[in-house]
């Protein structure tokens, strides 16, 4: 099983709105990342979890709040959103972070967000 | 810093025909791995190739193979028997390997592809 799912696979919000996205993987991978993708635009790197904790923040503005509650599980909470995060929120798995290879990610199919 | 350039914002290709998309990159590491990416339209992203810098060998995949060339800085996706699925947008990407943000994958700005019947 190569699969990693997201819910929900919409969202439309207001500005004032909180509302959270989810990530689940059962590859037994340890490393988890959030990115977030423009139309015809590359994705763009914001969250990698190794183990559960924090490894990289690539300076994603305090309204997008990571957390990995266990290995299988990454979401992201969203508070006071900006019409400009309007994008698809891509997550992403790989078996483990490591100095001495590299892992393929795995990506999600992504939740189109909408801030009104 | 690491950066990756795909030249060809879009490109179409005739079913069973052969298209190659074209990326380079510039680094000074010596360690690092390449990697093409394809996301078909409202589906999600899939690894089609991956290439690590020290082996010699192209990679290959099936329809699918690469012409690296390391000197060059080059590291093109040959498409094979070309088909209706192959339609996607297609990323390269880089990523260093060894030391801080080892996981953190470059990617180019994509090549569109469409396959015509």
């Amino acid at each position: 099983d190569t699969e990693v799912t997201q819910t929900p696979k919409h969202l439309v919000m207001g500005m004032t709105n909180k509302k959270s996205l989810k990530c689940e993987q059962h590859m037994g991978h340890r490393a988890m990342y959030w990115y977030k993708q423009k139309a015809k635009k590359p994705p763009e790197l914001m969250f990698v979890y190794s183990y559960e904790k924090l490894s990289i923040n690539e300076s994603v503005p305090s309204r997008f709040s990571p957390e990995c509650p266990n290995s299988s599980l990454l979401n992201l909470h969203l508070h006071a959103l900006q019409p400009e995060d309007s994008a698809l929120y891509l997550c992403a798995s790989s078996q483990d972070l490591s100095r001495d290879y590299s892992y393929e990610q795995y990506f999600g199919p992504g939740t189109r967000l909408t801030v009104t | 810093a690491q950066t990756v350039t795909q030249s060809q914002p879009e490109m179409s290709v005739q079913e069973a025909e052969t298209v190659t998309l074209s990326c380079t990159y510039d680094t000074s590491e010596n360690n690092y791995y390449l990697f093409w990416y394809k996301q078909p339209p409202s589906r999600q992203m899939i690894l089609v190739i991956r290439q690590e810098a020290y082996k010699q060998q192209n990679a290959t995949e099936n329809r699918f193979s690469v012409n690296f060339q390391k000197a060059a800085k080059s590291f093109s996706l040959k498409i094979s028997d070309s088909q209706l699925g192959d339609t996607a947008m297609y990323f390269c990407a880089f990523m260093k390997q060894g030391g801080l943000n080892t996981d953190k994958l470059i990617f180019g700005t994509g090549t569109r592809l469409q396959v015509f019947p």
